[in-house]
Formats: C-alpha cells, sequence, structure tokens
C-alpha cells in the first residue's frame, strides 16, 4: 500500500518568489495535516483537514501562507511570498479520524 | 498547555549497547505519550505509543518505553542497538480522545558507532 505522498521532495527558490508543495494522503484517510519542521526541531502543527475542511489553523501565518484541499484527497500548501526564514521542512501527514499519524518523507524548501 | 522535553540533543552509542533516550512532559490533564523515529530524508515513522494500561509498553525494533506518572516521564529503551538505529527520535504527547494534536519535543540524535 502506498505512503503518504509529497512533492517536490527538495526545492530552492530565491525570496520573495511564491513556492507550493503537494501531498496526497493514504487513500481513505480522511484527515489531513501540515507541518513545519525547522532544523534541530520537531514538527509543528500548520493546520489539520477533516476531509475538505480546515479544522485546525490557528498556527498557520495567514498572510503569506495558505492550503487548500478542494475534493478532500489531496492538499496544496501555498507560500507567497518567501522569507529566508521559511527554509524548513515540509511535512504532510494523514490518519483515520482520532487515529494514528502517516507521515510523508517531506519537502525541503531553501530560500536564497 | 502541553510541551515536552527531550534531555539530550545528540546520544553517541557503540554498537550493542543499551541506550535509553529520555523524554519528559508537562499537562494538566492526562495524556498519550508517543515516541517516533525519523530516518534521514524520510519521514516520521511510530514506534510505539501509550494510551492507558500497562506502564511498559513494547514498540518496533526491539524498542520499549516506560511512563511514570510521578516523574511525568516517557523514557525510551533498546537493551542492545545497531548501526541502523542511527536517527532522529522524537518524544511527542496528545491530549486523550485522539492523536490529532501531538506536541512534539526538539529530538534527539541517536548516534550509533561501530
Amino acid at each position: 500500500e502506498a505512503g503518504v505522498v509529497q512533492s517536490p521532495r527538495y526545492k530552492i527558490i530565491e525570496k520573495k518568489q511564491p513556492v507550493a508543495f503537494w501531498c496526497n494522503p493514504i487513500s481513505g484517510h480522511n484527515t489531513l495535516y501540515w507541518y513545519l519542521q525547522n532544523l534541530g526541531q520537531g514538527p509543528e502543527l500548520l493546520i489539520r483537514y477533516e476531509n475538505e475542511e480546515a479544522v485546525d489553523d490557528s498556527q498557520l501565518p495567514k498572510d503569506r501562507f495558505s492550503a487548500e484541499r478542494l475534493k478532500g484527497v489531496d492538499s496544496t500548501l501555498k507560500i507567497q511570498p518567501a522569507e529566508l526564514g521559511d527554509s524548513a521542512v515540509y511535512l504532510c501527514a494523514s490518519s483515520f479520524p482520532q487515529g494514528e499519524q502517516f507521515f510523508g518523507p517531506g519537502t525541503r524548501l531553501t530560500v536564497l | 498547555a502541553q510541551s515536552v522535553t527531550q534531555l539530550d540533543s545528540q546520544v553517541p552509542v557503540f554498537e550493542e549497547a543499551p541506550v535509553e533516550l529520555r523524554c519528559n512532559y508537562s499537562s494538566s490533564v492526562s495524556v498519550y505519550l508517543f515516541w517516533y523515529v525519523q530516518y534521514p530524508n524520510q519521514g516520521l515513522q511510530l514506534l510505539l505509543k501509550y494510551l492507558s494500561g500497562s506502564t511498559l509498553v513494547k514498540g518496533i525494533n526491539g524498542f520499549e518505553a516506560e511512563f511514570n506518572k510521578s516523574q511525568t516521564s516517557f523514557h525510551l529503551r533498546k537493551p542492545s542497538v545497531h548501526i541502523s538505529d542511527t536517527a532522529e527520535y522524537f518524544c511527542a504527547v496528545s491530549e486523550p480522545g485522539g492523536y490529532n494534536k501531538l506536541i512534539f519535543g526538539a529530538g534527539t540524535r541517536l548516534a550509533v558507532h561501530p
């Protein structure tokens, strides 16, 4: 069974440019999470979806970050414009409601 | 608010030696506790979890952890490590009733040397 798929795996951009990350969760998982993992730190939740509804986005910096999950399956996380401090790994995870979270390999973003 | 403290940022150990990775948490309510492992360039994988019941929890790859409520600790142990155990280990906590809101520690880098 396929796990959580994320793309791209690596992205290098210049500051002030936009960037988008894509996540395909495990089939049947209604809950989808986006996490930010800074170097040397544990993941921090950015946003959680139940189907297509964002039920917890309290940690998402809404001035430059946005996310969508239009059909309740795939999700996209966008940053516009990117700043130097956004360099990090962006992890996607999925689960059944109230179930164990399964993580994707992440997208490593470098902002120059 | 809940928080997790992993007391060691790095733990070097020789192959076949025992290891303990320490984790303390703070919470005003009962919690669920987890240990995840992250291999280089990979996502996090669940090693084990404590929800309730027996305080000694066994997980995958020969790891186990013990929940100590009085000391608010959930230390991870393995009696004999292998080179392949070299990875980053994260302790996490969530409120009872679900896994939805995981709070992670900063991680412990386990380096196993031959």
